[in-house]
């Protein structure tokens, strides 16, 4: 499977524990995003990477957050004392960088879905 | 007013119908837009790029219009495999996308 890999699908865990996610880019794509989707709305961006920099965060992304793509490959996600309002999809997508085309063209994962109780 | 809007839906149409919808943005200087589809429970997927000069693939028309600054999708012959949350999304430079809350279509026998 060449898309975007994401792990875990599902992740339930009891407020104020700390979560990380995973995501596996496309091999060749060096721009990597997170999204968060909750039911009834649309993906809404929290942060991007092109290669191992981050380059943009949301303001949605509070300081109980943080992510990571130390090699410029894979990114992971960490929320830190997780609140049931962190409940939603995550998103991970990736695309090429500007230089090689038409970056916005966006290739999603699965996504975790995160359960806070 | 919002980013990216779109009507919520749903759109109840019965099969072989013709269906649009539309997608408002308020940055002028948008330049990139894009049609994704979204299964419910499953990832967005790229359906289509939006052109100025509009473009069309297969049974499905997508048209910018800068003037009034919406873009639009329309689906001819609808399949009732056609039924999923038709999310719009645009791009400021080089800047990420951004997404509406999506458009559910529920095309029915």
């Amino acid at each position: 499977d060449t898309g975007v890999s994401q792990d875990p699908r599902h992740k339930i865990t009891k407020r104020g524990q700390n979560v990380t996610f995973r995501c596996d880019p496309i091999s060749e794509h060096n721009r990597l995003y997170w999204y968060r989707q909750t039911l009834g709305q649309g993906p809404e961006f929290l942060t991007y990477f092109q290669n191992e920099a981050q380059l943009e965060k949301s303001r949605l992304l509070s300081d109980r957050f943080s992510a990571e793509r130390p090699k410029g490959s894979f990114s992971t996600l960490e929320i830190q004392r997780t609140e049931q309002g962190d409940s939603a999809m995550y998103l991970c997508a990736s695309s090429i960088g500007p230089e090689q085309g038409s970056f916005e063209k966006l290739f999603f994962g699965s996504g975790t879905q995160l359960s806070v109780l | 007013r919002k980013e990216v809007e779109q009507d919520p839906g749903p759109f109840n149409v019965p099969e072989g119908a013709t269906v649009a919808f539309n997608c408002t943005y308020s940055n002028s200087a948008s330049q990139s837009f894009f049609w994704y589809r979204q299964d419910c429970r499953k990832e967005p997927k790229l359906l289509m790029s939006v052109y100025s000069s509009g473009n069309e693939d297969g049974r499905f028309t997508a048209q910018l219009n800068r003037a009034s600054q919406y873009i639009s999708l329309l689906i001819r012959d609808s399949k009732l495999s056609d039924s999923a949350t038709y999310l719009c999304a645009v791009n400021v430079g080089y800047s990420t996308l951004t997404f509406g809350k999506g458009t559910m279509l529920l095309v029915s026998p």
